[in-house]
């Protein structure tokens, strides 16, 4: 079971927007402006799309937004589009010994 | 431009081992932290072990502490993974991955650039 919540799937048409969301706790997500999102497609290694909660690395889509309240994170991708469909992860600094916690993982599919 | 090439990966037997290495290139080496992420085929994301840039500070997840050793040598910009009593359950693909740290705070940022991984099989 990972640290972090994350819905297993979402699903949205070309054009749309789409959120999804990260739930941890005070220890992580809600103690902590560290949240990052990482995307993934089959076979590729991950790529950051959002570090620090909402700021978007050079060369990443305005598309991609992040944001956080409380112990909840999302990110929104706006105007969808075929090549956004891909593994999404979230991840957050943590109290705990651990160095870095991820969320589970939600599989975008564009329909 | 940043690379970071794995290699090292492959079929061991449970209580075997087995030791990655992350070549690494286009920055400063000795300046960043690394760390190793696996993931299982169809799983998520499991952060493994991370190290400082000097080497000085070293950390580990629960599932490995006392069986996989984290290293480096600067002078070689490589990152290695010493893995140890090898069990089904370390089955994943292993990536390397750079860490940016915030610079008040020192906590982890993201991890800004990966290799493309390496698989490990743990399986008799």
């Amino acid at each position: 079971q990972s640290a972090l919540t994350q819905p297993a799937s979402v699903s949205g048409s070309p054009g749309q927007s789409i959120t999804i969301s990260c739930t941890g706790t005070s220890s992580d997500v809600g103690g902590y402006n560290f949240v990052s999102w990482y995307q993934q497609h089959p076979g590729k290694a991950p790529k950051v799309m959002i570090y620090e909660v909402s700021n978007r690395p050079s060369g990443v889509s305005d598309r991609f937004s992040g944001s956080k309240s409380g112990n909840t994170a999302s990110l929104t991708i706006s105007g969808l589009q075929a090549e956004d469909e891909a593994d999404y992860y979230c991840s957050s600094h943590t109290s705990s010994s651990t160095y870095v916690v991820f969320g589970g993982g939600t599989r975008l599919t564009v329909l | 431009e940043v690379q970071l090439l794995e290699s090292g990966g492959g079929l061991v037997q449970p209580g075997g081992s087995l030791r990655l290495s992350c070549a690494a290139s286009g920055f400063t080496f000795s300046n960043y932290g690394m760390s190793w992420v696996r993931q299982a085929p169809g799983k998520g994301l499991e952060w493994v072990s991370s190290i400082s840039g000097s080497g000085g500070k070293i950390q580990y997840a629960d599932s490995v502490k006392g069986r996989f050793t984290i290293s480096r040598d600067n002078s070689k910009n490589t990152l290695y993974l010493q893995m140890n009593s090898l069990r089904a359950a370390d089955t994943a693909v292993y990536y390397c991955a750079k860490a940016v740290h915030h610079i008040l705070t020192g906590f982890l940022s993201n991890f800004d650039y990966w290799g493309q991984g390496t698989l490990v099989t743990v399986s008799s």
